[in-house]
């Protein structure tokens, strides 16, 4: 499979506890994002990251999150002291920055987090 | 700031009749606008992309999408509705120079019931 993949699939913590995400993106892709998807929204950008260089962070990215990319390759989230509110569907996807305009984002199937 | 309005939460059709899902964006700059679809359990599926060339965009499994700057809309049609097309459907737009970033803001999404 040379998709996108995350893992786990499937969190469930109790609040105040810190959890980490893993998204293998696909070989040749340079860029890679995350996303975060609440119930009955459509997905929000959190970060990306250009090669190992994390370049854009969004203001719903607070400082209990943390995201890295050491080697250009794999990549990894981490929530410190979860809240209920953290509770969501984090998504990750790769893509190769070539011609302007030609950018296509691939998406993995997203890790849900559940908080209680 | 770029932004995206899904007109309709739920659309119900037929099998076999028209399907129609209604996209309005506002954008800044020259923007790429994307469809993708999410079926349940499963990544998000890029069903089509518009980046400046041709207005009528065709994309995967029978979806087509018309760019109307005018109108500033990017509705997504297919002439026949087949069960499988039963999922949630999201209309996206990213806007920045493509060195920028590729951050794409997505609508809130439209779920599309296919009726026996």
């Amino acid at each position: 499979d040379t998709g996108v993949s995350q893992n786990p699939r499937h969190k469930i913590t109790k609040r105040g506890q810190n959890v980490t995400f893993r998204c293998d993106p696909i070989s040749e892709h340079n860029r890679l994002y995350w996303y975060r998807q609440t119930l009955g929204q459509g997905p929000e950008f959190l970060t990306y990251f250009q090669n190992e260089a994390q370049l854009e962070k969004s203001r719903l990215l607070s400082d209990r999150f943390s995201a890295e990319r050491p080697k250009g390759s794999f990549s990894t989230l981490e929530i410190q002291r979860t809240e209920q509110g953290d509770s969501a569907m984090y998504l990750c996807a790769s893509s190769f920055s070539g011609l302007a305009g030609q950018e296509t984002q691939y998406f993995g199937p997203g890790t849900r987090l559940l908080v209680l | 700031a770029q932004s995206v309005t899904q007109l309709d939460s739920h659309v119900s059709v037929s099998e076999g009749t028209p399907v129609l899902l209604r996209c309005n964006y506002s954008s800044s700059y020259s923007p790429s606008l994307f469809w993708y679809v999410q079926h349940p359990n499963k990544g998000l599926q890029l069903l089509l992309k518009y980046t400046s060339a041709a207005t009528l965009v065709k994309g995967i499994n029978g979806f087509e999408a018309e760019f109307k700057k005018s109108e500033t809309s990017f509705h997504l049609t297919k002439p026949s509705a087949h069960m499988s097309d039963a999922a949630e459907y999201f209309c996206v737009v990213s806007d920045l120079p493509f060195e920028y970033g590729n951050k794409l803001v997505f609508g809130a999404g439209t779920i599309l019931r296919v009726k026996s």
